[in-house]
Parts: structure tokens; C-alpha cells; sequence
């Protein structure tokens, strides 16, 4: 079965800090990713995804993530932070017939003003 | 605003009750798709719903019982719960099970407590 690593549970951040978030997934075949975040008190929301080709995705509020395959891996990156990026973060991975998708345990970010 | 609509977003119910979860979206997607997500974990696969025919069930027990109405519907019913399955229930939805089109858009969840 597949899992998925998120390897940092709690990040605290200040404004304008650089963010890196790792994600690993186990599966050999083809799949597709994905970073979901949570607001505090809403839904998940879809922050960016990718399914092929350039593996340099971009997201929405200027996050984006690198598909590395020979490492797994599929990390969310963010030049610089603000207050309003403090949410929980999810990694997620669609495999099996792509009908399953496995999410990380999440890593909470902190930003402090 | 999500367009997977959820209600309620809070049922209380005791272990011998019947109750059902709604779930509803507008956006013509074939596939939906039943989480459970308890307090500081992250979501976990119960169901998957492809053209309104149950394509995947995660090994949950029978006191879950989901159903697909229509495309644009899906519901949960529920009966003879125990306390350990309180939880947030998420609904999603995607365009289709693979490729570009299948990322999920999440409702806002039903929050249960079972007594």
C-alpha cells in the first residue's frame, strides 16, 4: 500500500522567512500529487497539483512544489511567508487505478508577525 | 465558499440511532468520495463513487452505509454507531478518477459525536 511523509509536524515561521515543506510518497508506479491546505475553521482546499510533464508546478498564493522522482518526493516551497499562510498543509498522493488518494499526516504552519 | 455542499455540519446521535450524512455538488463530476477525519490526523479513504457505482470501499464496517443517488448526490447512512466513530465526515468530488481533472474539492465536512 502506499504512504506518504510529511516530515516536519510543526514549522514556526516569521513574515518574509523562506518555507520548505517535505513530502515522500512510496509507490513505484505513475502518480499524482498533491498539496492540500486547511484554514483554520474551513475546508481543504486544493493548493496546487501535478499530474505530468514540467515537474516545477505552481500554485495559488505563491506557493509551488518539485516533483523529483528518483527521490519520491514532492516538496511545497514559498519564498517568502506571510501571517496569512499559517494553516496545516497536506501532502497527497493518487495511485491505484488513480482512483486513491493517501494524504501525509499534515505539518501545521505557524507564521509569527 | 466550497461548491460540495454538506449537511449537517453537526449531528449528535446516540448508538442505537439512525441518522444519514447529505453530500451535494454542481459541478458535474463523476467521481465522489467519502473521509473520515478524527482530531489532529489526516483524512482517511472510506468510499469512492465512479458514475454513481461504488468503486471502492475501504473496509468499513456495516454500520456505514453509503448510497449514490444521482451524480450530483451521495449520502451516508448511519446506524448503531459507536463513540470511536466520532469524527468529521468529508465529502469530495473530481471531474474523473484520473489524470488532470482528478484532484478532489472538499465540502466543509458534518461533524459527528455519536453518544
Amino acid at each position: 500500500a502506499q504512504s506518504v511523509s510529511q516530515h516536519n509536524h510543526h514549522v514556526i515561521l516569521s513574515e518574509a522567512a523562506s518555507l520548505e515543506l517535505g513530502c515522500n510518497y512510496s509507490y513505484g508506479g505513475t502518480v499524482n500529487l498533491f498539496w492540500y491546505v486547511q484554514y483554520p475553521g474551513q475546508h481543504l482546499q486544493l493548493l496546487l497539483k501535478y499530474f505530468s510533464g514540467d515537474p516545477l508546478v505552481k500554485g495559488i498564493k505563491g506557493f509551488e512544489a518539485e516533483f523529483i522522482k528518483s527521490k519520491f518526493s514532492f516538496n511545497l516551497r514559498k519564498p517568502s511567508v506571510q501571517w496569512s499562510d499559517t494553516a496545516e498543509y497536506f501532502c497527497a498522493v493518487k495511485t491505484g487505478g488513480y482512483q486513491k488518494v493517501t494524504f501525509g499526516i499534515g505539518t501545521k504552519l505557524q507564521v509569527i508577525p | 465558499d466550497t461548491e460540495v455542499t454538506q449537511t449537517p455540519k453537526h449531528l449528535v446521535m446516540g448508538m442505537t440511532n439512525k441518522k444519514s450524512l447529505k453530500c451535494e455538488q454542481h459541478m458535474g463530476h463523476r467521481a465522489m468520495y467519502w473521509y473520515k477525519q478524527k482530531a489532529k490526523k489526516p483524512p482517511e479513504l472510506m468510499f469512492v463513487y465512479s458514475y454513481e457505482k461504488l468503486s471502492i470501499n475501504e473496509s468499513v464496517p456495516s454500520r456505514f452505509s453509503p448510497e449514490c443517488p444521482n451524480s450530483s448526490l451521495l449520502n451516508l447512512h448511519l446506524h448503531a454507531l459507536q463513540p470511536e466513530d466520532s469524527a468529521l465526515y468529508l465529502c469530495a468530488s473530481s471531474q474523473r478518477l484520473a489524470g488532470e481533472g482528478g484532484e478532489l474539492f472538499f465540502g466543509e465536512g458534518s461533524r459527528l459525536t455519536v453518544l
